[in-house]
């Protein structure tokens, strides 16, 4: 157990479907990442939450959002989801210098 | 924006045998951290260069972060089959992590 907890693990949904993953960070880290890992593709940067406020937005599509709660949990919101969309998301979290990231296991996301 | 390159892609070698991986940034770092993710796992960090030509071990495993901070090295001695996985490397610069596809290594016992 990394200390950070994502759910679900797993999530399979149709095409234009709208889903939410779920990230709980590591007791006392304030910094909430969001990456996409395809196997093409590698881990993709998506946005960065110190918090609850959004620090950095990589490649992230305009149909995907996120956020921040004051207890700290993040959620990842995926709409209109594409065949493409399918890949592990993981969640990481970090204190305020991002000295080392600490992943959850993921959520494996198909779309069918 | 910023790219960070690693090579090789896949590496296959014996057990007992040595491994070295390469990262390279189009960009100067204020960091480099590197990770390691198992089959079926989550990348695990391993450790953190920040200063010019800093060279770090950790058992069989040594990082070294070029003079130029924009490139990077992790080199294994004497792989075993627990070393099997990715290995990536990720430069830091304005608050987030650019991680590089990450090599492959799988060891034949």
């Amino acid at each position: 157990d990394s200390g950070v907890t994502q759910t679900p693990k797993h999530l399979i949904t149709a095409t234009g479907q709208r889903v939410t993953l779920r990230c709980s960070p590591r007791s006392g880290d304030l910094s909430v990442y969001w990456y996409q890992q395809s196997l093409d593709q590698g881990l993709q940067f998506l946005i960065q939450y110190y918090n609850g406020e959004e620090r950095a937005k990589g490649n992230i599509l305009e149909r995907f959002s996120a956020q921040q709660f004051p207890d700290l949990h993040s959620e990842l919101n995926l709409s209109s989801l594409e065949l493409g969309d399918s890949a592990l998301y993981f969640c990481a979290s970090s204190d305020l210098w991002g000295t080392g990231y600490t992943f959850g296991s993921g959520t494996r996301l198909t779309v069918v | 924006g910023q790219q960070v390159m690693q090579i090789p892609q896949y590496q296959h070698v014996q057990e007992g045998e040595d491994f070295t991986t390469y990262c390279n940034s189009s960009t100067t770092l204020s960091n480099i951290q590197w990770y390691k993710q198992r089959p079926g796992g989550h990348p695990v960090f391993l450790i953190q260069l920040v200063k010019s030509g800093e060279v770090k071990k950790q058992k069989r495993l040594t990082f070294q972060f070029g003079e130029a901070k924009k490139n990077s090295s992790l080199h294994i001695t004497a792989t075993q089959t627990t070393d099997v996985g990715t290995y990536f490397c990720a430069g830091g610069s304005n608050y987030k992590l650019t991680f590089g596809k990450g090599t492959l290594l799988t060891v034949n016992p």
